[in-house]
């Protein structure tokens, strides 16, 4: 069974400052991929960014980057230079690379930039 | 990327009655699914629809309840049946390109029953 832990159910940063939203995964296989959503107010799932578990290097998407550390099973999201539009929640997931494919999701952290 | 459009975006039910949500994809995909977001919750899957074969439902879920169809590679719909206010959610479409690891989200149907 996999299982996604997000501990921090609310984040409140100021504009322009850099963002870590915490994310612990775990899972007994060992090819797995990471997710990462934004859900804004209108409820759409936008995605982020991915990374593999094979992967050597970070995953980088424009301001966003996920910080993975496999041995400790983290799957960290930095956002640089906020800006208002990121406030939303924020969800990390893990699927399998062998199975149904289905998402496992973590509990979400909402995520205020403040002006 | 794939683009998913879903119908209706919102809708107001009485208990009772029975609501379907279609999830229309602009590409042919295998594999389909269908999420439940409860209000201020995560996502949890309902099921798992392959075009040509019966849905495989998540522990919890079971096909009198939600009912689901995969015509083709393009389309499906879930059914939310006999609903009551604990099925208000929003209802979420997504499907998993092949050769892609992304799985893409339609924009939601949020279902209010009163």
């Amino acid at each position: 069974a996999q299982k996604i832990t997000q501990t921090q159910p609310g984040m409140f940063v100021q504009e322009k400052e850099a963002v870590t939203l915490d994310c612990t995964y775990d899972t007994s296989d060992q090819s797995y991929g990471l997710f990462w959503y934004k859900q804004p107010s209108s409820g759409e799932m936008i995605f982020l960014i991915y990374q593999g578990s094979y992967d050597e290097q970070n995953a980088t998407e424009g301001r966003y980057s996920l910080n993975f550390q496999k041995a400790r099973k983290s799957a960290n999201l930095v956002i640089s230079a906020s800006q208002l539009g990121d406030s939303a929640m924020y969800f990390c997931a893990m699927k399998s690379n062998f199975g149904n494919e289905k998402l496992t999701f973590g509990t979400g952290t909402r995520l205020t930039i403040i002006p | 990327s794939a683009v998913i459009s879903q119908k209706p975006s919102r809708d107001i039910c009485q208990r009772g009655t029975s609501l379907t949500i279609q999830c229309q994809v602009d590409s042919q995909v295998t594999m389909m699914f269908w999420y439940r977001q409860q209000p201020g919750q995560s996502l949890t899957l309902i099921a798992t629809a392959n075009q040509g074969s019966e849905a495989t439902y998540e522990s919890g879920f079971v096909i009198d309840k939600f009912p689901i169809s995969r015509p083709n590679l393009t389309f499906s719909t879930l059914t939310v049946s006999n609903m009551s206010p604990e099925d208000s959610s929003i209802y979420l479409c997504a499907v998993g390109p092949q050769a892609s690891y992304e799985q893409y989200f339609g924009p939601g149907t949020r279902l209010t029953v009163t």
